[in-house]
């Protein structure tokens, strides 16, 4: 079935660091993708997405490019902050599917100043 | 206030116990989702709702029963608590034919003794 993995947490960074989190999907066609953001005491919200293969997803500095070739869609971002520290979900959607996002088992992120 | 609230925020229950988590929206969006969040596993749906009165499982439906007699209402109701479903419970909604993105409640906090 369609699945989402994404790299284990947590990571902990220095305040302009480099940030990658790696996700990787297993789909039957072309899902759309997306990264969801948990900030500490609050549900998640859409950060970005991409719906079709070379889509590039950007948002607050971060990016996320869909990959089809390597089925990923890993998020970057070049400086990161000390409010950027959340939980990140990489999450899908099959193509037609009105109902449901599969989500990643969440990568916990602390950024410290 | 606009927006997706959930009430409560935190419940202690015991074994045995019924428990309703209560989640309104005010955008009339058409979809509304029930997730719960565990560590390790990520989101994962559990019922979800295309319209009032219209109701579906996800992929954790067991021990749960929700009910949507109205548009911006979508109660869901542990009909007899397990320890088990200690979790985090989001509600979310979408608009229809943009369900891919979902806006998150802040979520209630289930502690089953």
């Amino acid at each position: 079935g369609d699945s989402v993995t994404q790299m284990e947490g947590p990571v902990t960074l220095s305040e302009e660091a480099f940030l990658t989190i790696n996700c990787t999907y297993t789909a039957t066609g072309y899902p759309s993708l997306f990264w969801y953001v948990q900030y500490p005491g609050e549900g998640l919200q859409l950060l970005l997405k991409a719906t079709k293969a070379d889509d590039k997803g950007s948002n607050k500095g971060f990016e996320a490019t869909y990959r089809k070739e390597t089925t990923s869609f890993h998020l970057e971002k070049g400086s990161v902050q000390v409010s950027d520290s959340a939980v990140y979900f990489c999450a899908q959607k099959a193509t037609g599917s009105a109902r449901q996002l599969t989500f990643g088992s969440g990568t916990q992120l602390t950024v410290l100043p | 206030d606009a927006g997706i609230t959930q009430s409560p925020r935190y419940k202690i229950t015991e074994t045995g116990r019924q428990v309703t988590l209560m989640c309104h929206q005010t955008w009339s969006h058409s979809y509304m989702f029930w997730y719960r969040q565990d560590l390790g596993h990520g989101l994962r749906l559990i019922y979800y709702s295309a319209a009032a009165d219209i109701t579906d499982k996800g992929e954790v439906p067991d021990g749960y029963v929700v009910s949507r007699s109205k548009t911006e209402n979508f109660p869901l109701t542990l009909e007899s608590a397990t320890r088990s479903q200690t979790s985090v419970y989001f509600c979310a909604s979408g608009e229809q034919g943009r369900t891919d993105t979902q806006y998150f409640g802040p979520g209630t906090r289930l502690t089953v003794l």
